[in-house]
C-alpha cells in the first residue's frame, strides 16, 4: 500500500526535552510538508520540503526544526525552544513540486508536553 | 498569510438534508480545495477547483467558485451519518506553492 505513515501516534514528552516526530512516505513524492493543529482550529505550516537537502520554514517555524536527507523521510524536531508545543501534528505530501494539486495526509501525531 | 475563513463554524442537520459550508478568502488564487477530516485523524482531499472553473461536481459534493466575490462553497447533497466530520478549505495563492488553511466548519449529521 503506498502512503505516508507517521509514528508515534501519541507522543508524552516533559518539558525541556526535545522530541522528533516521523514521516515517511513511498509515494514517491517531491514535496513534504508539516503542520501543526490546535483544537477547533485550521492547519497552520511549520516546515516543507520542495527537494531533498532544501527545506523553507513555514508561518510557524519558530522552535522546529527540519531535515530532508531522504525523498523518503521528513522529520520533524519539537525543540525545548517551542514554548507551547502541544497539539496534534500533521506530515503531508503532493507529487509534484510546484503543481499544489491534491496532498496527502498522515493520520498525524498528538503531542502532549507533561 | 492569507487564510480561508469557512462559515458556519458547525451545522446540524438531519440525513438526507443538504449540507452547504461557505469560504471565504482575501487574495488572487491558483486553486481552491476542500478537505475533510474525521477526528483525530489526518485530512482527506475531496475537491479541486481551479480559478478559471466555476462549478465542479464529485458525486454528492459540488463546488462553486467566485472569484470576484473571492468566496467559494461545498454542498453535500443527501447527507449521511458518515459525513459527519470537519471540512476545510485551503487555498493556493497566485505565485505560491503552499496551502493556506481556514479554521473549518463541524458538520454533525444525525441518523
Amino acid at each position: 500500500d503506498g502512503g505516508i505513515t507517521q509514528s508515534p501516534k501519541y507522543l508524552f514528552r516533559k518539558e525541556g526535552q526535545n522530541v522528533t516526530l516521523s514521516c515517511e512516505q513511498n509515494l514517491n513524492h517531491d514535496a513534504m510538508y508539516w503542520y501543526r493543529q490546535d483544537p477547533g482550529q485550521g492547519l497552520r505550516l511549520i516546515y516543507y520540503s520542495q527537494i531533498v537537502n532544501d527545506f523553507q520554514k513555514g508561518d510557524i517555524a519558530e522552535g522546529y526544526s527540519v531535515s530532508r536527507e531522504k525523498k523518503e523521510s521528513f522529520p520533524l524536531t519539537v525543540t525545548s525552544a517551542q514554548k507551547n508545543p502541544t497539539a496534534f501534528y500533521l506530515c503531508a505530501s503532493i507529487g509534484t513540486s510546484g503543481s499544489m494539486d491534491e496532498q496527502f495526509f498522515g493520520p498525524g501525531t498528538r503531542l502532549t508536553v507533561l | 498569510s492569507q487564510q480561508g475563513e469557512e462559515d458556519p463554524q458547525a451545522l446540524s442537520i438531519q440525513e438526507g438534508e443538504n449540507a452547504t459550508m461557505n469560504c471565504s478568502y482575501k487574495t488572487s488564487i491558483n486553486n481552491l480545495q476542500w478537505y475533510r477530516q474525521n477526528s483525530g485523524r489526518g485530512l482527506v482531499h475531496l475537491i479541486l477547483i481551479r480559478s478559471n472553473e466555476r462549478e465542479k461536481h464529485s458525486g454528492r459534493l459540488r463546488v462553486t467558485l467566485d472569484t470576484s466575490k473571492k468566496s467559494s462553497s461545498l454542498l453535500i447533497t443527501a447527507s449521511r451519518a458518515a459525513d459527519t466530520a470537519s471540512y476545510f478549505c485551503a487555498t493556493v495563492e497566485s505565485g505560491y506553492s503552499t496551502l493556506t488553511f481556514g479554521k473549518g466548519t463541524m458538520l454533525l449529521v444525525s441518523p
